[in-house]
This record gives structure tokens, sequence and C-alpha cells, in this order.
């Protein structure tokens, strides 16, 4: 059963697009998260969401909209894609916001978006 | 803000050797968790191991352990008996107890395993 699952895991588009990522977790879990990796790897939080609440939102440009429907699924919305866009997008849950082990964020596989 | 640092872009270590992976961290916090993840080439983002800062003694985790040095803000990571699975890109990240549940990550260290 696969815990955190991200679709699609490959996405090759054309700039100016707009395209989704979904992300849905059957761990139970309140709070949900999206990561930006980069080309060298480096790793930075966009957003994350408590119950169906947005909680944190990093300085992301508005073309991002995330959207959670339900407390296991975060979608990832972009518009007018960018060549900067281009990146491996993370999608992250826990159980909790704060506290113990409950915190420990787990991964989904990635998606690997490809603006052209 | 917190920033976390790693300053080894890349290890090399032989198989069944012992690694030690570095990480140092800035904080103004007295409470925060530590975590080591490991990206292996399938991308997926495993965790290895955390540590609570308010806890002395140092996390392990099979062949896995920290050096968590709180004074010099310092959260290294040892690996002993190194396999081949092993070899893979480490973050270390921070997460401060009080702002919500952010993780902060260094730049990574990637670790090639010799056989």
């Amino acid at each position: 059963d696969t815990a955190v699952s991200q679709t699609p895991k490959y996405l090759v588009t054309q700039m100016g697009n707009d395209k989704s990522i979904k992300c849905e977790q059957n761990l139970g879990h309140d709070t949900m998260y999206w990561y930006k990796q980069d080309s060298k790897k480096f790793l930075k939080i966009m957003f994350s969401y408590n119950n169906k609440e947005l909680i944190i939102n990093e300085t992301v440009p508005n073309r991002f909209s995330p959207k959670s429907p339900d407390k296991a699924h975060l979608n990832l919305h972009i518009n007018s894609l960018e060549l900067g866009d281009s990146a491996v997008y993370f999608c992250a849950s826990s159980q909790e916001i704060f506290g113990g082990y409950r915190d420990t964020q787990y991964f989904g596989p990635g998606t690997r978006l490809t603006v052209l | 803000a917190q920033t976390v640092t790693q300053s080894q872009p890349e290890m090399s270590v032989q198989e069944a050797e012992t690694v030690t992976l570095s990480c140092t961290y800035d904080t103004s916090e007295s409470d925060y968790y530590l975590f080591w993840y490991k990206q292996p080439p399938s991308r997926q983002m495993i965790l290895v191991i955390r540590q609570e800062a308010y806890k002395q003694q140092n996390a392990t985790e099979n062949r896995f352990s920290v050096n968590f040095q709180k004074a010099a803000k310092s959260f290294s990571l040892k690996i002993s008996d190194s396999q081949l699975g092993d070899a893979a890109m480490y973050f270390c990240a921070y997460r401060s107890a009080q702002y919500g549940n952010k993780l902060v990550f260094g730049a990574g260290t990637i670790l090639r395993v010799k056989s």
C-alpha cells in the first residue's frame, strides 16, 4: 500500500500552460505539505495544510495555488508555467503539526515537472 | 530564520567501512527537532533518523547514529558497516518546535559507496 502517492510522476509541458499535480495520503494524517526540489537538489517548503486549512505559505508566486478538498488530498495547481518552474515537487504528510513522533513527515515519490 | 549547512557536497566510503556526514545549523530556539533524510536515485525521500533537541542521548537506528552537539549546533550522521544500498543523497533538516512544521533542509551530501 502506498502511503503518500502523487500523480503524475513525470510531467512535460510548454511554457504558459496550466497544470495540476495531485497528492493523496492514506495514513490518516491531518497535515500535508508541498516541497520544491530545484535542479541543484535544494529542497524548500512551499505550502502546508492542516485539516484543509492553509498553515504555511512561503514566498511562492501566486501562480501556484494549493487546493485541499479533504484531509487526505492536497493538489497543486500551477498557472502560466515558466521555465523556472521546472523542478521535482514533493508532497508530504504528517499526523500533527506539533508533538513527538507524530509530526514526522512522510514524503511521496515526487513529480518531475519539465517546462519547455 | 533557521539555516542548515552541509559542508560536504560529496563523500565516499568503502563498503563495510564507517563514514560521518556533517551538518551544522543556526537557530536561536532552544527546542527543535533534527532529521536526516536519504534520497536514493529513485528520488524517494526516506527518513533515516531523528533527534529531539531536549534529549541529550544521541539517536541510533541500527547502523545509523548521530552525534548531536547542541552547544555547537552540530548534528552529524554516522553510518557504520556501509552497504552499497546506502549510496544516496543525504539531507539534514531542522524543524522548529514552535513555528509550524516546516522542514528546513541543508543542501545535501552525495554519498558514494565503493565495493
